[in-house]
């Protein structure tokens, strides 16, 4: 089955800007988590959503946000970008809620959409 | 404040050899841990985890060791292989309610594995 698909794969705004990134799940899965990936600060949580509701929620300021789709889609955008915001975002999905072990609810990620701030 | 440490960004070893990764940790509250493995251009792939009950769990090659005691949990990989060339990232689970868990990693330490 397909795998989680993120889009788009690189993209380059400059600071001031806003972007917006789609992850579409595994087909079934209904949470989905984004994660911030930089070489200085490795994988950072930034918000997880189940069922169209965020369920969990990282340190980011307000300028981060995203939502969820009916069909298990999910959105994030970043407003008024930031030169520090140039990083890989890595979209994951699980069946229920993220989980621990090894089944369904481990998260299974994306190839991440590779932002770069000018 | 990082919570999840790993400390090698980088490892390098031969071919059938011991791959041993390390990771450390400060909140004694982690209900689980698990380790991730990135290839370049892809997103990291679930490999193995651990209980905070255990202090041991074994999946072919690869086996994970916790020591609570010391908030320090290893990886090893026996024989290593080539193809386990990659960034591993550990992680670290806080249970946020039922069975939901919010996952915090480490930076990543690069293995390279010699032929």
């Amino acid at each position: 089955k397909a795998g989680v698909t993120q889009t788009p794969r690189y993209l380059i705004k400059t600071r001031g800007q806003q972007v917006t990134l789609s992850c579409s799940p595994i087909s079934g899965h209904r949470s989905v988590s984004w994660y911030q990936q930089t070489p200085g600060q490795g994988l950072q949580f930034l918000f997880e959503y189940f069922s169209e509701t965020q369920r969990n929620k990282g340190n980011f300021p307000g300028r981060f946000s995203g939502r969820q789709f009916s069909n298990s889609r999910s959105e994030m955008n970043v407003s008024t970008l930031e030169l520090g915001d140039s990083a890989l975002y890595l979209c994951a999905s699980s069946l229920g809620l993220a989980g621990v072990g090894s089944g369904a609810n481990v998260l299974t990620f994306g190839a991440g959409s590779r932002l770069t701030v000018l | 404040d990082q919570q999840v440490k790993q400390n090698s960004p980088s490892l390098s070893v031969q071919e059938g050899r011991i791959s041993i990764l390390n990771c450390d940790y400060t909140n004694s509250m982690f209900d689980y841990f698990l380790w991730y493995k990135k290839y370049p251009a892809e997103g990291p792939t679930f490999l193995i985890s651990i209980s905070s009950i255990k202090d041991k769990n074994e999946d072919g090659r690869f086996t994970v060791f916790l020591n609570k005691s010391a908030k320090h949990l290893s990886l090893h990989i026996v024989p290593s292989q080539p193809g386990d060339s990659a960034v591993y990232f550990c992680a670290a689970a806080i249970n946020s309610g039922g069975s939901n868990y919010k996952l915090t990693f480490g930076k990543g330490t690069l293995l390279t594995v010699n032929p």
